[in-house]
């Protein structure tokens, strides 16, 4: 099925620990996105891109790398773990009209 | 900062009743967008209503859009258990793909 695949749902990590979540999209989106989603809060943004080669920082960026070699796939990095990035983290392509999300990464730093 | 800030941030209904929920927002805009987001799960994008647009409808749903006021509006009518949910409103900016996201309101239909 066409969409969003985040990996992996759950994952949880040691302060100081490197990770990388993937994300891919089958639908030929230039732009991707990655957010957070912290309790009772909408979602900020951390990092997009609008095509393979272009990326660019958000909101939250401090603590996050990305890259874009090709147009299906954006991962996040986390480059040092810290507890304040527990959260849930959401990959998104789309335009302008409309974005599809992926089902999640619930990431716990303790 | 967030664009939108939505009212109310917590609503209970019965079912079959009506539910409105409000977004504002600060800046010029391209559209304005509406998904819904069940218990931890993904958003779902319902409706998108652009700025030359005043009103938008999708099966129960019906969306307005004031843009002196900047503001907009989400109506879910004969509402549904199934329809118990965080609702988010979000902008796109002129010249921009980016969604500027408001906190949402919780939607809790009872049966």
């Amino acid at each position: 099925n066409a969409g969003v695949t985040q990996t992996p749902k759950f994952q949880v990590l040691k302060t100081g620990q490197s990770m990388t979540l993937q994300c891919a999209q089958d639908m030929n989106h230039e732009y991707m996105s990655w957010y957070r989603q912290d309790p009772g809060m909408g979602l900020r943004l951390i990092h997009y891109s609008v095509g393979a080669g272009i990326t660019d920082q958000g909101e939250v960026p401090n603590g996050y790398n990305v890259s874009r070699s090709t147009t299906e796939d954006f991962p996040l990095r986390l480059l040092s773990a810290a507890p304040s990035q527990t959260s849930v983290y959401f990959c998104a392509s789309g335009t302008g009209s409309g974005y599809t999300f992926g089902s999640g990464t619930r990431l716990t730093v303790v | 900062s967030q664009q939108g800030e939505e009212d109310p941030q917590a609503l209970s209904i019965q079912e079959g009743e009506n539910a409105t929920m409000n977004c504002s927002y600060k800046t010029s805009i391209n559209n304005l967008q509406w998904y819904r987001q069940n218990s931890g799960r993904g958003l779902v994008h319902l409706i998108l209503i652009r700025s030359n647009e005043r009103e938008k409808h999708s099966g129960r749903l019906r969306v307005t859009l004031d843009t002196s006021k900047k503001s907009s509006s989400l109506l879910i009518t004969a509402s549904r258990a199934a329809d118990t949910a965080s609702y988010f409103c979000a902008t796109v900016l002129l010249n921009n793909y980016q969604l500027i996201w408001g906190a949402g309101t919780k939607l809790i239909i009872k049966p």
